[in-house]
């Protein structure tokens, strides 16, 4: 079975603080993506990375930062946080057309 | 551009009847696939279908059923019979592949399903 793992399930942040959101695969899949899911709007993508060290921004970047050092392991890092951060934050790691998503991190900044 | 459209925010039924998610696709790609995701008020996506371009073949799983018209750019999801457990939100989504290596998913903004006891 896949399995994708995120390290919180729920995380309650100040304004300001640096948030790391951690998620890691066992399937060693060489894509991993990091989503927001907000009412309404469905799930954005933040970030997605092809490879160790590599990544590429995608619809919603701005305010957010992602580090990938090991194949498995893919960060979602906000540097500053602020409360239009509040949302459901979901990992995804995937080969091929499919994608796994692990539980959901809910990030509430207050 | 991809695009995924789901116009229907919200339905509810009474535990039994039948119900049909919409979806509706835009993309100019010749090769991509379609999905149904299911998230129960857990959080967590579960994966229900998985459809290529190439095969139109309606899909039947249980009480599930998924309808893919590539004419009408359309894949539509009916649940027979529902029942309380059915309640989540539903997405639809596409996936392409992007730089010729790397699938990337856009999903619909998702249809909540509220089946009534």
């Amino acid at each position: 079975d896949v399995k994708v793992t995120q390290s919180s399930r729920y995380l309650v942040k100040r304004t300001g603080e640096k948030v790391f959101l951690e998620c890691v695969q066992d399937m060693d899949h060489e894509n991993m993506f990091w989503y927001r899911q907000d009412p309404g709007l469905g799930l954005r993508l933040i970030y997605f990375s092809y490879d160790v060290k590599m990544k590429e921004k995608g619809d919603i970047p701005e305010g957010y930062s992602v580090s990938r050092e090991k194949k498995e392991r893919f960060s979602l890092i906000l540097e500053s946080a602020s409360t239009n951060q509040t949302s459901m934050y979901l990992c995804a790691s995937g080969g091929g057309y499919e994608q796994y998503f692990g539980p959901g991190t809910r990030l509430t900044v207050t | 551009a991809q695009k995924v459209t789901q116009a229907q925010t919200e339905i509810s039924v009474v535990e039994k009847e039948d119900v049909t998610l919409d979806c509706v696709y835009e993309t100019r790609d010749t090769t991509y696939y379609l999905f149904w995701y299911k998230q129960p008020p857990s959080g967590e996506l579960v994966f229900l279908i998985r459809r290529n371009s190439f095969d139109e073949q309606n899909e039947i799983s249980g009480r599930y059923s998924w309808n893919f018209q590539k004419s009408t750019s359309s894949f539509n999801f009916t649940i027979t019979a529902s029942q309380v457990v059915d309640s989540a939100v539903y997405f639809c989504a596409l996936s392409y592949l992007y730089g010729g290596a790397t699938n990337k998913l856009i999903f619909g903004t998702g249809t909540l399903l509220a089946v009534q006891p």
